[in-house]
């Protein structure tokens, strides 16, 4: 069974800095593309990041370009974000996502094939 | 970004009903659309992916169709487990955009 689980959300000041994880299982995590995307309370979703099962090829939302870092460790199955001077508008809860493989490749999008539950970020002071 | 817009915002229906949610691209994405179901305080859950093929375990009442920018999700006969939010997706180019969601209630 595909299983994604994420941590590391909580309370965080403006300014401040999160580490989140996604712990994956069920499934052969070095051959996926793997995606953050959020939901800002009340709010739709929006993607956030992707990276590639290689990890050869990373995007990110214009929102969090240059803020935001994704990684992953394919030999410990799992997937990172790095958040760092973080704003109000960044307070959602972060869900990782799968994305199964396309034959059009690395530099297309996907759709999210299974979904963790989702870990809460707050930005307040 | 491509824009995705969805129609209605919410809809209320009864059980057994047909329902159908349209979504609406900013320009062209051929069939790389995708629809998803959210209830509250869960994950979305992936029901249909290039626009009409149904992903495995999805029931058979769920069905959708388009291609180019107008897309529609059909729900044939509502049952109560249905009563979500729904959400279209293009995977076409990046960024990947969502509709604004389409929420289903009881009517």
């Amino acid at each position: 069974e595909v299983q994604l689980v994420e941590s590391g959300g909580g309370l965080v000041q403006p300014g401040g800095s999160l580490r989140l994880s996604c712990a994956a299982s069920g499934f052969t995590f070095s051959s996926y593309s793997m995606n953050w995307v959020r939901q800002a309370p009340g709010k739709g979703l929006e993607w956030v990041s992707y990276i590639s099962s290689s990890s050869s090829t990373i995007y990110y939302a214009d929102s969090v370009k240059g803020r935001f870092t994704i990684s992953r460790d394919n030999a410990k199955n799992s997937l990172y974000l790095q958040m760092n001077s973080l704003r109000a508008e960044d307070t959602a809860v972060y869900y990782c996502a799968r994305a199964p493989p396309s034959f059009r490749g690395d530099y297309t999008p996907g759709y999210f094939d299974y979904w963790g539950q989702g870990t809460l970020v707050t930005v307040s002071s | 970004a491509i824009r995705m817009t969805q129609s209605p915002s919410s809809l209320s229906a009864s059980t057994g009903d047909r329902v159908t949610i349209t979504c609406r691209a900013s320009q062209g994405i051929s069939s790389y659309l995708a629809w998803y179901q959210q209830k509250p305080g869960k994950a979305p859950k992936l029901l249909i992916y290039a626009a009409s093929t149904l992903q495995s375990g999805v029931p058979s009442r769920f069905s959708g169709s388009g291609s180019g920018t107008d897309f529609t999700l059909t729900i044939s006969c509502l049952q109560s487990e249905d009563f979500a939010t729904y959400y279209c997706q293009q995977y076409y180019s990046y960024p990947p955009t969502f509709g604004q969601g389409t929420k289903l209630e009881i009517k």
